[in-house]
């Protein structure tokens, strides 16, 4: 089943801006997650925020996450052509993963 | 390190035959294994769990099995492909534990039944 719902479901920017994904998600959750998958590969763990943090930053992403809207948001920051892929949210309860549809983002050069 | 191994990256297959995908994982013991299926253009359906030898749960009923013959070793299998079976397949492991800390997910394989 998926719990998690990306917004928008794709996005096209200039190299150099800023990306910005969200999330949204309907039950409690123990953390949520932020993957990226090129086109045809396996998806890479890129970042992952506990229901207690408001706030985490990896390089140049940073997630936020909201659990009274039951919300994040992604922000890649200075994107770059090799940011262009798919991006998936999962929120963790338990022993697995609820997946959204994803993000496919596009970074003109 | 911990790495994980899924092979082959694609396959055709002709309608009413068998499958057999193969999973392993090196560098940990007793992870959980997980294998989904990824639809063009959609997010990832989770197909079978394990949380140990012999242990499988299935999430979706439909035409495929999955075995664990070994604590590192997950395999897909099918008797009879169907055209419906298409698409792409990803296996994961993550550490044990009730709340999950993130999957590492294989490379993928590319599954076309005609």
């Amino acid at each position: 089943s998926q719990q998690g719902e990306e917004d928008p479901q794709a996005l096209s920017i200039q190299e150099g801006e800023n990306a910005t994904m969200n999330c949204s998600y309907k039950t409690s959750i123990n953390n949520l997650q932020w993957y990226r998958q090129n086109s045809g590969r396996g998806l890479v763990h890129l970042i992952l925020i506990r229901s207690n943090e408001r706030e985490k930053h990896s390089g140049r992403l940073r997630v936020t996450l909201d659990t009274s809207k039951k919300s994040s948001s992604l922000l890649i920051t200075a994107s770059r052509a090799a940011d262009t892929a798919s991006y998936f949210c999962a929120t963790a309860s338990n022993y697995q993963l609820i997946w959204g549809a994803g993000t496919k983002l596009i970074i003109k050069p | 390190s911990q790495t994980i191994h899924q092979w082959p990256a694609t396959l055709v297959q002709p309608v009413g035959s068998p499958l057999s995908l193969e999973c392993t994982v090196e560098g940990t013991s007793n992870p959980n294994l997980y294998w989904y299926r990824q639809a063009a253009g959609r997010g990832l359906q989770l197909l079978f769990y394990s949380v140990g030898i012999g242990q499988i749960s299935s999430e979706v009923p439909q035409n495929l099995s999955a075995s664990r013959p070994q604590d590192r070793q997950f395999i897909l299998s099918s008797k009879k492909l169907l055209l419906s079976d298409s698409g792409f397949y990803l296996c994961a492991w993550s550490g044990q534990g009730r709340i999950t800390n993130g999957y590492t997910f294989g490379s993928g394989t590319r599954l076309t039944v005609v």
